[in-house]
């Protein structure tokens, strides 16, 4: 069965500190995986997306690595602002087309001042 | 325009009545996707369109969902006799041909009485 799980389920930080968010999946055959931001009722924005073949992507604070190996995703936040809080979520496509998305359940993070 | 936009943003409708989402896609965009999510939960695949046909709606969950795109462009997703167990974030994202991200529109929070 896909399946993406995601973990902590929710991340209490200190404005400034680094977190690390992690994502596993069970999801054949893989096209893509994606990292989204989704503030409190809005819809999720893309962070980063990585192929196969990509093993690390930045976008500013935000850096994403993929183990196609292990099956498994981390999105590393570094000195993290209060605007981060939100939550984040793990997406992988699968098939040929990549367009069957599985998505994870999404880690909460709370960054306090 | 310049981004997925969706309405109503907030629909409460009372249980066993009719309702309409509509979701405006990015203009240009082929793909266009429906998603359900529910309180604290990652969004749920429901349907996914290429063009005017549905490519996939192995998501919706029973012959009371039903979406349209006509004209290739604006769908509506269509739900017939409403049930409590229906209130969630519909969210709508579409992208362009052969495209790996998905923009997401804002949602539209649905409420059964």
């Amino acid at each position: 069965k896909n399946q993406v799980e995601q973990s902590p389920q929710s991340l209490i930080i200190l404005e400034g500190k680094n977190c690390t968010l992690q994502c596993n999946y069970t999801v054949s055959p893989f096209s893509n995986l994606r990292w989204y931001k989704q503030d409190t009722g809005r819809g999720p924005v893309s962070l980063t997306i990585m192929t196969f073949s990509e093993n690390t992507k930045s976008n500013g604070r935000y850096t994403a690595t993929l183990d196609a190996d292990t099956k498994q995703s981390s999105l590393h936040i570094t000195a993290s602002q209060l605007s981060d809080s939100a939550s984040y979520i793990c997406v992988v496509s699968a098939g040929t087309g990549g367009f069957k998305t599985i998505f994870g359940a999404g880690t909460r993070l709370f960054v306090k001042a | 325009g310049a981004g997925v936009s969706q309405t109503p943003s907030n629909k409460v409708t009372e249980k066993g009545k009719y309702v309409e989402l509509r979701c405006d896609p990015i203009s240009g965009h082929t793909a266009l996707y429906w998603y359900r999510q529910s309180l604290g939960q990652g969004p749920e695949f429901l349907i996914y369109f290429q063009g005017t046909g549905a490519a996939d709606d192995s998501g919706l969950p029973n012959d009371r969902f039903f979406a349209v795109r006509p004209e290739g462009s604006v769908s509506t997703l269509k739900i017939q006799r409403t049930e409590r167990g229906d209130s969630a974030v519909y969210l709508c994202a579409s992208s362009p041909e052969g495209g790996n991200e998905q923009f997401f529109g804002p949602g539209t929070r649905l409420t059964v009485l």
